[in-house]
Order: C-alpha cells, then sequence, then structure tokens
C-alpha cells in the first residue's frame, strides 16, 4: 500500500498561473519534506516541516510556499510559475530528524508550457 | 561543509556483481543511505547503514563502510536487468536538523 501519495502524477500549468502540489501520507510520521529534482540531478531540499514549525532552505526562491493543514496532509504552492520551474517534484516523509529514513512518494512531474 | 560524491555511470552485464561507490566527508555522519530511483518515479529506500557498522547484508544487497575512508559501498549481486536505475547516497547526522545530503546519482544500465 503507498505510504507517501502524491497528486497528480502529472501537472502541465502555464506560465505564471498558479498550481498547488499534493501529498498526504499514512504513516503518521512528523517531518514532511518537499523536493525539487531536475533531470539528472539529485533531489534538491525546498523546505520541510517538523509537525507545525516550517523550514525553508535558505535558498529557495519565495515563488515556492507551502502548507500543512494536518499531519496526513502536505501542499507546495508555486505562486507564479516560470518555464525553470519545471521539474519533478518529490515529497517525502520521516519519523524524526536525522535518525530515521525518508520515505518518498513516486513525485508529481510538473510541466510548465 | 557537506559533500556526498558518486560516480555517474556504471554498465555491467546481467549475471554480474555492481558495486556502485560513494564518498562523503562530515566525519559525523550517522546513517548512511542508498535510494533507488526507477524511470519517472520517486526514490525507493533500499537500504540504510548505522556509522558504528562495518557491513550489512540483505538478500542480494551488501552495504560496506569504510569509516576511516568516509567511503561507502553498495553491491549487488547477480545483477538483473530490473535493477537499472539511478543509486543515490546520502548521509544524515542523528539529532540534527540538517537534512539528508544526496550523491549526485549513479545511473546503474544492465546489459544482457
Amino acid at each position: 500500500d503507498a505510504m507517501v501519495i502524491q497528486n497528480p502524477r502529472y501537472q502541465v500549468t502555464q506560465f505564471g498561473k498558479p498550481v498547488t502540489l499534493s501529498c498526504s501520507q499514512t504513516l503518521n510520521h512528523n517531518v514532511m519534506y518537499w523536493y525539487q529534482q531536475k533531470s539528472s540531478q539529485a533531489p534538491k531540499l525546498l523546505f520541510h516541516y517538523y509537525d507545525k514549525d516550517f523550514n525553508n532552505e535558505a535558498d529557495t526562491p519565495d515563488n515556492f510556499q507551502s502548507r500543512r493543514p494536518n499531519t496526513s496532509f502536505c501542499f507546495l504552492d508555486i505562486r507564479s510559475p516560470g518555464l525553470g520551474d519545471a521539474a519533478m517534484y518529490l515529497c517525502a516523509t520521516s519519523r524524526d530528524h536525522g535518525t530515521s529514513p525518508l520515505h518518498f512518494g513516486n513525485g508529481t512531474r510538473l510541466t510548465v508550457t | 561543509g557537506e559533500d556526498v560524491e558518486q560516480s555517474l555511470f556504471l554498465s555491467v552485464r546481467e549475471g554480474d556483481s555492481s558495486v556502485i561507490n560513494c564518498t562523503y566527508t562530515d566525519s559525523s555522519s550517522t546513517y548512511l543511505y542508498w535510494y533507488k530511483q526507477e524511470p519517472g518515479a520517486g526514490l525507493q529506500l533500499l537500504t540504510y547503514i548505522f556509522s558504528n557498522m562495518d557491513m550489512k547484508q540483505d538478500q542480494r544487497l551488501t552495504v560496506l563502510l569504510n569509516k576511516k575512508d568516509k567511503h561507502l559501498s553498495l553491491r549487488i549481486a547477480d545483477t538483473q536487468t530490473g535493477d537499472s536505475a539511478i543509486y543515490f547516497c546520502a548521509e544524515s547526522i542523528e539529532g540534527s536538523a540538517r537534512q539528508l545530503t544526496f550523491g549526485s546519482g549513479t545511473q546503474l544500465t544492465v546489459l544482457p
């Protein structure tokens, strides 16, 4: 059974049109992460939530926002997508910081036209 | 600072063993992980090792850790075509808010 679920698998949006990607988990993990992965590169952490505490990476553009309304769900909002934001977006969860592995969803492939 | 490095490509024949190598710089690393990513999919956790261990074996997978040299390897025995994927090593530190640091990934191609 899928434990970290991302919807949709593929998302197409227009340049400048806001888009939201969603992630849900059945693991009851404390930490939820959003990564951006471009072709042939390692995943790059955008931000994470430890419970309700939001932690932004220093180099994450302001264009990217996140919401975690409850333990199970986390959203990635891209306010004004540019062509350079086309990528695979991966959601992951872990029980705690540093002592437990990350469990990834299957990702959402974002295309910006 | 933290840095994790891997070679980019590896090709093996079906049935042979594959060895994917990784080096890291942070001596405080507590856990080291191997993830597998198939095309268009997320990252699948294959195995991980605590830094006070030298070796971990799980079916066809053997992880070796040389903490002195900060070198991690993943050996896949009897490699199959279904093993073709990108393999990422990653490291984390217990109790640290710093998140996983990933290597650049090794593309494993299994030839028939």
